[in-house]
């Protein structure tokens, strides 16, 4: 079945530092979606990207979805303790369902 | 956004016994809602998704027999895990997507708060 993978597993980065994860498909994507999930909550939504080589930003927050539309990033600026979480790509089926990546916990030392 | 709401947030129950979750969407109706599961520190798995009026669908791996899924309303999809063992136990999270009225951004996903379930 369809997959992606996201790398790293883990980051520790100290306050103030960048933070990088990434998704990579073997297949093109219809589009994907960024979920953050706090310690013992659930995925919130992050947002979603369609358009080949778009771009978007929230505050720190950058998207970025590939021009073959097979891989994505999203990057933090200066990371805060609230950053704090794991970070989730998720590939939309055809059918609705989300595939998620494996996650990129990040942990921020102040 | 729309809200999704899961019902209990924690279980503890004993092995072979039987518990149901439910999840509802409050402000939205959803003919579609998906069932997942997650283990500690790994990535939420699909479980199955669950249509309104008919009968689910199921993942590869994914026992239909013990994981009974009824979503009998537009607003209510619910989950029991049959004959609880404690490999079982885990969080299960279910989501939906507007797909009547349309809130949120197109092929946005609601998520419940979860349900945390320990089998002794």
């Amino acid at each position: 079945g369809q997959q992606v993978m996201q790398i790293p597993q883990y980051q520790h980065v100290q306050e103030g530092e960048d933070f990088t994860t990434y998704c990579n498909s073997s297949t093109t994507l219809s589009n994907i979606q960024w979920y953050k999930q706090r310690p013992g909550g659930h995925p919130v939504f992050l947002i979603q990207l369609v358009k080949s080589g778009e771009v978007k930003k929230q505050k720190r927050l950058t998207f970025q979805f590939g021009e073959a539309k097979k891989n994505s990033s999203l990057h933090i600026t200066a990371t805060q303790t609230t950053d704090v979480g794991t970070y989730f790509c998720a590939v939309d089926l055809k059918r609705t369902a989300l595939i998620f990546g494996k996650g990129t916990t990040l942990s921020v030392s102040s | 956004g729309a809200v999704v709401s899961q019902h209990p947030s924690r279980v503890i129950c004993k092995s072979g016994t039987s518990v149901k979750i439910e999840c509802r969407s409050l402000d939205f109706q959803a003919t579609t809602m998906f069932w997942y599961r997650q283990f500690p520190k790994q990535s939420l798995m699909l479980m199955a998704t669950s249509n309104e009026g008919s009968k689910a669908t199921y993942e590869q791996g994914v026992e239909k027999d013990k994981f009974l899924i009824n979503h009998a309303s537009l607003t209510l999809s619910t989950l029991t895990v049959t004959s609880a063992h404690p490999e079982d136990s885990s969080f299960y999270i279910c989501s939906a997507r507007d797909t009547v009225t349309g809130l949120g951004i197109p092929n946005e996903q609601f998520f419940g708060p979860g349900t945390r379930l320990t089998v002794l």
